[in-house]
Order: structure tokens, then C-alpha cells, then sequence
């Protein structure tokens, strides 16, 4: 099955500063990418997510990019605000099968 | 659009009993709906997969007997603990979707067993 690791499993920045979290994976047949935002003591929600057609998304002060070759993709918000602050997971999958997710990264945005 | 509801939120039971844990999709029809289980500062692990009008497909190491799912409708799940003990103790979250990405989440249960 796929395998996704996500580093770093935390982080910390300063507000205003931007902040990158990777992950790799390992199923070349992955084609669907999307990283969600858990909030303590809640279920994760969706906010960016890319296909392997597409290299690059942008949404605001949030993008990721996807290296299909390197089967890595990676997660980048700017202008990191305290309400950024959340465990962020990544995850992979191919059609009709189950979601891989990564292990997770602690953001902390040091206002 | 693409909400999940969740209920309850949080739930106390005495060992021994059942709880019973709703997802629902509100706007859309879910065709397939997952059942996760999250331990504090970990990710999340998938339990079962359930489509509508058809058995749940448990991950090795899951008991289906323990952990029953019912997925009767396009819109409905159920996650049932039977017989809890303090060690089912944990964060049960669903999500549901359409078969077409993505994958949306309801707001999770936080199961304690005394």
C-alpha cells in the first residue's frame, strides 16, 4: 500500500513569517493530494488540496506543489497569522481507494 | 456546501455498555463513508470503509464485532461500540464522500469509558 511521510512533525514560526510543511509518498499511482487543518478537539478540514495533473494551487496565503517525479508535494502558507495554529496532515490517494495520511504537523505561530 | 455532522460530540459511558456514534451528510449524497479512530497527538487511523446498502470493510486488527457499522443511506452511517471498555476510550471521527475527492470530515466524538 502507499506509504506518505510528512515532516516536520512541528513547527514553529514567527507571525508573519511563512511556513513549509513536506511530505513524500510513495504509490506512484497516487494522483489526488489534499492537506487538511485539525483544530484541537476537532475533526480535520479540508483546505488546499491538487491533482497530478497540476504542478502547482494557490488559495489565498496558502499553495502547495506537487513533484510527481520525486512523489513529493508540500504545503506552503505565508503571512502565517496565530489562527494558523493547528495540526495540519497531509494525504495521498489513487481513484477508489483509501486516503493515506501523513503523521501530522504541529504549527505554532508565535504572535 | 460538503458539511458532515457529527453526533454526539463527546459521550461518557459505563464499561460494559454501547454507544452508539451518528455521521451524516447534510448536502450531498456520500457514497462511501470512513470511520477513523485518533489517539492523542497522532494521526488518524482508518477502521472501516462503508458503502451504502452494503457490509462495512474492516482494516485488519479492527473488530467488526466490537465496532459495528451500519451505513443504511446515502446520507447516514453509525459507528456502534459494543460492550465498551476503557481502552475504546479515544477520538472517533467519520468522514463521507462522493467518489469524486474530496474527502470532508465531520467534527468527531470524544469517546471516555469509565
Amino acid at each position: 500500500g502507499e506509504n506518505v511521510e510528512q515532516h516536520p512533525s512541528t513547527l514553529s514560526v514567527q507571525e508573519g513569517d511563512s511556513a513549509v510543511i513536506k511530505c513524500t509518498y510513495s504509490d506512484s499511482a497516487s494522483n489526488y493530494f489534499p492537506w487538511y487543518k485539525q483544530e484541537l478537539g476537532k475533526g480535520p478540514q479540508l483546505i488546499i488540496d491538487i491533482r497530478s495533473n497540476v504542478g502547482e494551487k494557490k488559495d489565498q496565503r496558502i499553495a502547495v506543489t506537487l513533484n510527481k517525479t520525486a512523489k513529493h508535494f508540500s504545503l506552503h502558507i505565508t503571512e502565517t497569522q496565530p489562527e494558523d495554529s493547528a495540526v495540519y496532515f497531509c494525504a495521498a490517494r489513487w481513484a477508489g481507494n483509501q486516503f493515506y495520511f501523513g503523521t501530522g504537523t504541529s504549527l505554532t505561530v508565535i504572535p | 456546501g460538503a458539511v458532515v455532522s457529527q453526533h454526539p460530540s463527546w459521550v461518557i459511558c459505563k464499561s460494559g455498555t454501547s454507544v452508539k456514534i451518528e455521521c451524516r451528510s447534510l448536502d450531498f449524497q456520500a457514497t462511501t463513508m470512513f470511520w477513523y479512530r485518533q489517539f492523542p497527538k497522532q494521526s488518524l487511523m482508518l477502521m472501516a470503509t462503508s458503502n451504502e446498502g452494503s457490509k462495512a470493510t474492516y482494516e485488519q486488527g479492527v473488530e467488526k464485532d466490537k465496532f459495528l457499522i451500519n451505513h443504511a443511506s446515502l446520507t447516514l452511517s453509525t459507528l456502534t461500540v459494543t460492550s465498551a471498555h476503557p481502552e475504546d476510550s479515544s477520538f472517533y471521527i467519520c468522514s463521507a464522500e462522493t467518489g469524486e475527492s474530496p474527502l470532508h470530515f465531520g467534527n468527531g466524538t470524544r469517546l471516555t469509558v469509565t
